[in-house]
């Protein structure tokens, strides 16, 4: 069985600090990995995807991934009050289905 | 911005009685999903669909479930006959391959 595992959190940082939320998942041949963003009752919003080894950065976001270790991380800088939701880990192999982590959900103080 | 529409947002029904969730993909996208979120889980496969017909299913899309392109634009799913098990979010997603998915903004199913 394939699977994604992400810290349940709730993960609290500060306004202005960066947010580290992290995932790995367990199937070696996986290809593509995404972050979304899930407010609460409202659909999943894609934020990153990251296919190579090493950081991607898209504005406050930078993804992190580890093939070797299985391992993709989210850095969210200069953290707003905004970005309090739940962050889904997302992983897809050769195939169709994309596999989702729980999520993580974040809260950011103001 | 392109956006996947869902309809109705949300939907009750009596076990045993079929439902029929519909959703109007992006326009020039080529891959359609659908997925289900039960109240407090992970969001899970149900199935894909490309060049009209299903492309990959998961154990959760059993008999009782059935997807269709009865256009160029609409892209349904059809329960059967509904469970209890059945209430859940259904999302709708489109992309064009290997990248991520545009979500609809769901349709909430209550089987009661």
């Amino acid at each position: 069985q394939k699977e994604v595992e992400q810290n349940s959190g709730p993960l609290s940082v500060p306004e202005g600090a960066i947010a580290s939320l992290n995932c790995t998942y367990s199937d070696r041949g996986s290809q593509s990995f995404f972050w979304y963003r899930q407010y609460s009752g409202k659909s999943p919003e894609l934020i990153m995807f990251i296919y190579s080894n090493g950081d991607k950065e898209d504005g406050r976001f930078t993804a992190q991934l580890n093939k070797a270790s299985q391992y993709v991380s989210l850095l969210i800088r200069d953290s707003q009050p905004s970005d309090s939701a739940t962050y889904l880990c997302a992983v897809n192999g050769e195939g169709f289905k994309t596999i989702f982590g729980a999520g993580t959900r974040l809260f950011v103080k103001a | 911005e392109p956006e996947v529409t869902q309809t109705p947002s949300h939907q009750v029904t009596q076990m045993g009685q079929e439902v029929i969730l519909r959703c109007v993909p992006i326009s020039n996208h080529l891959y359609f999903y659908w997925y289900r979120q039960i109240l407090g889980q992970k969001v899970e496969f149900l199935v894909s669909f490309y060049n009209n017909e299903i492309s990959e299913k998961s154990e959760i899309f059993d008999d009782q479930f059935s997807v269709e392109r009865p256009d160029g634009s609409n892209f349904t799913l059809k329960i059967r006959s509904t469970k209890l098990e059945d209430s859940a979010m259904y999302f709708c997603a489109s992309n064009q391959g290997q990248v991520g998915y545009t979500f609809g903004s769901g349709t909430r199913l209550t089987v009661v």
